[in-house]
């Protein structure tokens, strides 16, 4: 079945840094990738959705600026998020489509940050 | 509208027993909808999707109902597994996907 890592697994970064997340599908070309985060014991909340060569998409209460999306290939999707405070700490997930009549989204492992 | 944070609600079931966890959409207009299992520390994971032109699809140990009348959504597991432990979410898609607030499945040996 196709395959969607996410790398790092897990990051501890301090308070003011920016961390870079990335969404890699291994198998297949996405057209269409998306980001999700999670709190514990919640649902997930869309965030953004990313085609690649063009803008990402942002949902309502995102701030753009604070997390910036990066869909430069079929193949890989970037999240950065920048000046990360302690009420960043989530999980990130991301998720890819590989488009045509295809809906189903195939989704990564998840990266856990927690910022200090 | 959309998912909203919630603490999970749980179900306990024993194991061997059917397993039956109800989903409830909010937009008429999703066309696709999808059963999700997740892992505690992991991303979730597909199980089965529905169309909105059926009412019913069957995959192994699992059964997906769709009501649109009511837009009530279920998942039947069969014969549920200690592997079965974990929560569940629904998922619509109108023109994005939108998550349901899941469900824990606990299974009691």
């Amino acid at each position: 079945g196709a395959v969607v890592s996410q790398h790092p697994s897990w990051v501890i970064c301090k308070s003011g840094t920016s961390v870079k997340i990335e969404c890699r599908s291994l198998d297949f070309q996405a057209t269409t990738m998306f980001w999700y985060r999670q709190f514990p014991k919640q649902s997930l909340m869309l965030m953004a959705t990313s085609n690649e060569g063009s803008k990402a998409t942002y949902e309502q209460g995102v701030e753009k600026d604070k997390f910036l999306i990066n869909h430069a290939s079929l193949t890989l999707s970037t999240l950065t998020v920048t000046s990360a405070h302690p009420e960043d700490s989530s999980f990130y997930i991301c998720s890819a489509v590989s488009g045509g009549a295809s809906y189903e989204q195939y989704f990564g492992p998840g990266t856990r940050l927690t910022v200090t | 509208g959309e998912s909203v944070g919630l603490h999970l609600p749980t179900l306990s079931v024993q194991e061997g027993d059917n397993s039956i966890i109800n989903c409830a959409y909010s937009n008429s207009a999703s066309d696709y909808f999808i059963w999700y299992k997740q892992e505690s520390g992991k991303g979730p994971q597909f199980i089965i999707d529905i169309r909105s032109n059926m009412d019913k699809r069957q995959g192994q140990r699992v059964t997906v109902l769709l009501n649109k009348t009511v837009k009530h959504l279920s998942l039947q597991i069969a014969a549920t597994q200690p592997g079965d432990s974990a929560v569940y979410f629904c998922a619509e898609k109108p023109y994005k996907y939108i998550f349901g607030t899941g469900t824990r499945l606990k299974v009691l040996a």
